[in-house]
């Protein structure tokens, strides 16, 4: 079952760029997830926001969270061409269910 | 230890094989998970394990046989696959099942002939 859509499919960028990707669920969550995935091989996480959060920082990397527009939203300052890649949201439960959504293909151009 | 250890790394099966795939994390984490993931497509979650017992069976056909023999380890048994049944199953593990990242291995590719 896939609970998440990802917006845009793909993106190409210049190297210095900002990247926005954008996810929207359907049911209630826990937490939201956003991983990276280089190659199909093993995914990395990247950050974690809690459902009675609104914004988080990690490095580099900002994300948001809107639960009354089940939507969230990655933003990747200052894009580097190391950070070609997937990128998945994934919506969290307290059960342990972590459902992928469809995920965005980013390229950086250097 | 902050890697989940999945083994092999590519396996090649006949449909009448019987085959196990192995994973391994020694970060003290009470979660294991399996996922399988076809090409150009999310990962599908299939199991999860908390505690070393199964919590979560998303509907998968039996050919498929979880086992988790201690907290550190986490096997997936196949049996009597099909060729659709080709895909990249990656194995994580978390802390707790609510609240926590996950930690993927780097998978193993599964083809069926």
């Amino acid at each position: 079952s896939q609970q998440g859509e990802e917006d845009p499919q793909a993106l190409s960028i210049q190297e210095g760029e900002n990247a926005t990707m954008n996810c929207s669920y359907k049911t209630s969550i826990n937490n939201l997830q956003w991983y990276r995935q280089n190659s199909g091989r093993g995914l990395v996480h990247l950050i974690l926001i809690r459902s009675n959060e609104r914004e988080k920082h990690s490095g580099r990397l900002r994300v948001t969270l809107d639960t009354s527009k089940k939507s969230s939203s990655l933003l990747i300052t200052a894009s580097r061409a190391a950070d070609t890649a997937s990128y998945f949201c994934a919506t969290g439960s307290n059960t342990g269910k972590l459902i992928f959504g469809q995920g965005t293909t980013l390229q950086v151009k250097p | 230890d902050t890697e989940v250890t999945q083994t092999p790394k590519h396996l090649v099966m006949g449909m009448t094989n019987k085959k196990s795939l192995k994973c391994e994390q020694h970060m003290g984490h009470r979660a294991m998970y399996w996922y399988k993931q076809k090409a150009k497509k999310p990962p599908e979650l299939m199991f999860v394990y908390s505690y070393e017992k199964l919590s979560i069976n998303e509907s998968v056909p039996s050919r498929f046989s979880p086992e988790c023999p201690n907290s550190s380890l986490l096997n997936l048994h196949l049996h009597a696959l099909q060729p659709e049944d080709s895909a990249l199953y990656l194995c994580a593990s978390s802390q707790g099942v609510a609240n926590y990242g996950y930690t993927f291995g780097s998978g193993t590719r599964l083809t069926v002939v």
